[in-house]
């Protein structure tokens, strides 16, 4: 089944310990996306990928890291995570970074993570 | 970013059709008009998308006013499990960046 696996779903951590939150795609899709949602504003991009070893900020990027090594995987780092970083997080991936809007997203299921 | 306006909430009875609006005054000719949907408790999925002219596929209709300043999402018959967040997006061919706003909440009346 085609999809965007995100891993954990549910993430209770305490500030400043460094965490991953993962995310693959199998349908060999070109461009990868992060994005935080939270009541009132929407979803807010943080970083995006348009290929292998090629990243970009979003909107939202401060405290966050990313990183393209490979096609499937683009992970999602904090290195000092803070409690206004509890949030819930989706990934999202499309097949052609090129015309990424016109062939549609496809996302995952979301990880919730609270910073205490 | 040219920017999109939707209701917050609308209502709908089961089984009727459902027309969900959204403005875009400020709209580019290379705008494409995207929908994608949020079903509580997990991430966006695609409806349809449109240039120009209206779209049909297998999960609702769009009709996109003539001069592009306004469209319509149509749900031919709703269902309870059509109870979502719909989201109107404005998409640049080439431009991989979709801006979400806060969209519609659906609500279905049983």
């Amino acid at each position: 089944e085609a999809q965007v696996t995100q891993n954990p779903r549910y993430l209770i951590t305490v500030t400043g310990k460094k965490l991953t939150v993962t995310c693959s795609q199998n349908m060999n899709h070109e461009y990868m996306s992060w994005y935080r949602q939270d009541p009132g504003l929407g979803l807010r991009q943080i970083y995006y990928s348009m290929n292998v070893e090629v990243t970009d900020k979003g909107d939202v990027p401060e405290g966050y890291k990313v990183s393209r090594k490979e096609k499937r995987n683009f992970p999602l780092i904090l290195e000092s995570p803070s409690p206004n970083q509890t949030s819930l997080y989706f990934c999202a991936s499309s097949l052609s970074a090129r015309g990424g809007p016109f062939y549609g997203y496809t996302f995952g299921s979301g990880t919730r993570l609270t910073v205490v | 970013d040219a920017k999109t306006t939707q209701p917050n909430s609308m209502e709908s009875n089961e089984e009727e059709p459902v027309h969900l609006p959204c403005n875009h005054s400020t709209i580019s000719g290379t705008d494409y008009i995207h929908w994608y949907r949020q079903l509580p408790s997990q991430g966006p999925e695609y409806v349809i998308h449109g240039l120009t002219s209206n779209v049909n596929n297998r999960m609702a209709s769009l009709a996109i006013a003539e001069d592009r300043k306004s469209s319509t999402l149509i749900l031919h018959r709703a269902t309870l499990r059509d109870a979502a967040v719909y989201y109107c997006i404005l998409g640049r061919f080439g431009n991989e960046k979709l801006t979400f706003g806060t969209g519609t909440r659906l609500t279905i009346i049983p």
